[in-house]
Order: structure tokens, then C-alpha cells, then sequence
């Protein structure tokens, strides 16, 4: 599975849209991009995923660039409840191994 | 419907004695992965089971670690010897072979504390 480079912390004020960028250069064809958050004292929780087109559910969205070397999740309105360490992974489409997590991005929210 | 769940949430125990740490995953979830994460690391991967097949046990940091899981569904993750580095957070995952999204449900973890 391919590295991904993602801030090792950000602020937002609540309310406020968050833009969290995780760079994947060396992402190959067949790898999705998956974010996963875990909240304090909890397992990791799943976010959204996506391979090339833009995605968008209850809980965010997912913006890729159009060589899929970086990607950006956005919260459209930041809450408290989503300070936590958001983790950007890269996993083989199809498969069912192992996630490999990276250090992530710490967000806080500040009211 | 019930997540996955793990016992206990917490354990303490003395250098040298042996451990067991019990994952029920999701009803249905054919995959299972034993995680663990250290006092300010990240999360570190240390087995997986698919199915009936063999488990991917790439992930076990020494000997003293061992998993298991009787029938397909319950698992046992046994460390012998305990040593204070492996005190963590040691967290169960499981999911579905359905679709390509593959989203992985965690448990609460179990805090493990060597003494």
C-alpha cells in the first residue's frame, strides 16, 4: 500500500468548514482513498472513500484531484464532536487486508 | 444492530503472566483484524482472519502473541510472558466481504496495563 503525508494537526472553529489534505503520490491505479477518524478514548470509525469522482455523504465529503496524487476530505460544518485524528489510507480496491495507518491529522475544534 | 464488541475494557496485570483478550465480531463479518495502539502511536496491524483461510499473522510483534477464532466468529488474542512494552490499546476489527468499500467496524478496545 502506498505512503500518504497528512498535517500532524489543525484548528477550526465550530461551524466553520474544515479542509483536511492528505498528499498520495505514489497512489496506483487500483488503490482507493479511505478516511477514517477516531474520536478520543474510541476505535477508529469510517469516514467516506472514494477512487477518482468527488463523494459525498451524511458525514462529509471527499474531493480528489484529477491525478489522484492528493486529496482533500471536507467537513462543511465543523462541530465539536468532530475533534479527533482523521487518518487518510490507501488500500488495493477489493481487497480485505489490514488498513495501514499513518500518524493522521489531530483536528480541534474550538467553540 | 450490535457492534463489534471486546473484553475486558480494561485489564491490568504483573510482567511475566499470560493474557486473553476476547473480540465478538459483527454477526455475519467474515473478516476479523487485531490492532494495537501504543501511548501516542498510531495504530499498529497485528493479525487478520478471513474466512476458513489460513491467518495473515504478519503483523505479530514476537512468539508471545498468538489469535485465534473458533468457528469463524469469536476471537482470542493471547499474549504469554507479558511485557511492559506491550501495554496498549489493543482494538478488534471486523467487516464484510460485500461490495469494494470493505469498511472495517472497531471495537472499544481493551487497555491493556503491565505492571
Amino acid at each position: 500500500d502506498a505512503k500518504t503525508t497528512q498535517p500532524n494537526s489543525m484548528e477550526s472553529n465550530e461551524e466553520e468548514p474544515v479542509h483536511l489534505p492528505c498528499n498520495h503520490s505514489t497512489i496506483s491505479g487500483t488503490d482507493y482513498i479511505h478516511w477514517y477518524r477516531q474520536l478520543p478514548s474510541q476505535g477508529p470509525e469510517y469516514v467516506i472513500h472514494g477512487l477518482t469522482s468527488n463523494v459525498n455523504n451524511r458525514m462529509a465529503s471527499l474531493a480528489i484531484a484529477e491525478d489522484r496524487k492528493s486529496s482533500t476530505l471536507i467537513l462543511h460544518r465543523a462541530t465539536l464532536r468532530d475533534a479527533a485524528v482523521y487518518y487518510c489510507i490507501l488500500k488495493y480496491g477489493g481487497s480485505q487486508g489490514n488498513l495501514i495507518f499513518g500518524k493522521g491529522t489531530k483536528l480541534s475544534v474550538k467553540p | 444492530g450490535a457492534g463489534v464488541s471486546q473484553s475486558p475494557s480494561n485489564k491490568v496485570t504483573e510482567k511475566g503472566k499470560d493474557v486473553e483478550l476476547r473480540c465478538d465480531p459483527i454477526s455475519g463479518h467474515t473478516a476479523l483484524y487485531w490492532y494495537r495502539q501504543s501511548l501516542g502511536q498510531g495504530l499498529e496491524f497485528l493479525i487478520y482472519f478471513q474466512g476458513n483461510s489460513a491467518p495473515d499473522k504478519s503483523g505479530l510483534p514476537s512468539d508471545r502473541f498468538s489469535a485465534e477464532r473458533t468457528g469463524g466468529s469469536v476471537s482470542t488474542l493471547t499474549i504469554q510472558r507479558t511485557q511492559q512494552e506491550d501495554s496498549a490499546v489493543y482494538l478488534c476489527a471486523s467487516s464484510s466481504l460485500a461490495g469494494l468499500r470493505n469498511e472495517q467496524f472497531f471495537g472499544p478496545g481493551t487497555r491493556l496495563t503491565v505492571l
